[in-house]
């Protein structure tokens, strides 16, 4: 079946460090790959997306490329900043379903120091 | 556009009892989906609606949970004889296309 899997956590970085969190994928077809952040106290929002292989997805100074030859899809900033504190969820999107169904990785909480 | 609603925000029960939780989707939306988030986890897929039709149920529903969607508007999800593993934060979500999702801020369930 479908997985995603997350790089363990937490992740305590300075302000403007550089963010690097991974996630690999398992899933049969080609997937839509995201990220979502889920801030304290707010429900899920939908960060950046690529939906085919090369793609790169990006929004607020995030980025990420969907590599099928590794099956990954690692997230990256350049400079974090305190409002960034959050917890990201990487996700994939059955390819082979009508209904788009997602399935999350665990998740891994990102702590940014001033 | 208000965006998803669920309501109540949190929840305490006794095990045994009944709950229901609500979710209002985005007016437009006819794509409607349950998930379910436990501490430390990813949030897993519990049910989808198009319109009123409940066209998928994830095996994590058992024959206790039940999910409506009359009238392809509003949603709600009933937990019968909850138990201490019922305890989560349920998240709805709704789209207009198949993916492009809004989530809802959830409703934890506490059950004690």
């Amino acid at each position: 079946g479908n997985s995603v899997t997350q790089m363990e956590g937490p992740v305590t970085l300075s302000e403007e460090a550089f963010l690097t969190i991974n996630c690999t994928y398992t899933a049969t077809g080609y997937p839509s790959l995201f990220w979502y952040v889920q801030y304290p106290g707010e429900g899920l929002q939908l960060l950046l997306k690529a939906t085919k292989a090369d793609d790169k997805g990006s929004n607020k100074g995030f980025e990420a490329t969907y590599r099928k030859e590794t099956t990954s899809f690692h997230l990256e900033k350049g400079s974090v900043q305190v409002s960034d504190s959050a917890v990201y969820f990487c996700a994939l999107s059955d390819p082979t379903g009508a209904n788009s169904k997602l399935t999350f990785g665990k998740g891994i909480t990102l702590s940014v120091r001033p | 556009d208000t965006g998803v609603s669920q309501d109540p925000r949190h929840k305490i029960t006794k095990r045994g009892q009944n709950v229901t939780f609500r979710c209002d989707p985005i007016s437009e939306h006819n794509h409607l989906y349950w998930y379910r988030q436990t501490l430390g986890q990813g949030p897993e897929f519990l049910t989808y609606f198009q319109n009123e039709a409940q066209l998928e149920k994830s095996r994590l529903l058992s024959d206790r949970f039940s999910a409506e969607r009359p009238k392809g508007s509003f949603s709600t999800l009933e937990i019968q004889r909850t138990e201490q593993g019922d305890s989560a934060m349920y998240l709805c979500a709704s789209s207009l296309l198949t993916y492009g999702y809004t989530f809802g801020s959830g409703t934890r369930l506490t059950v004690v």
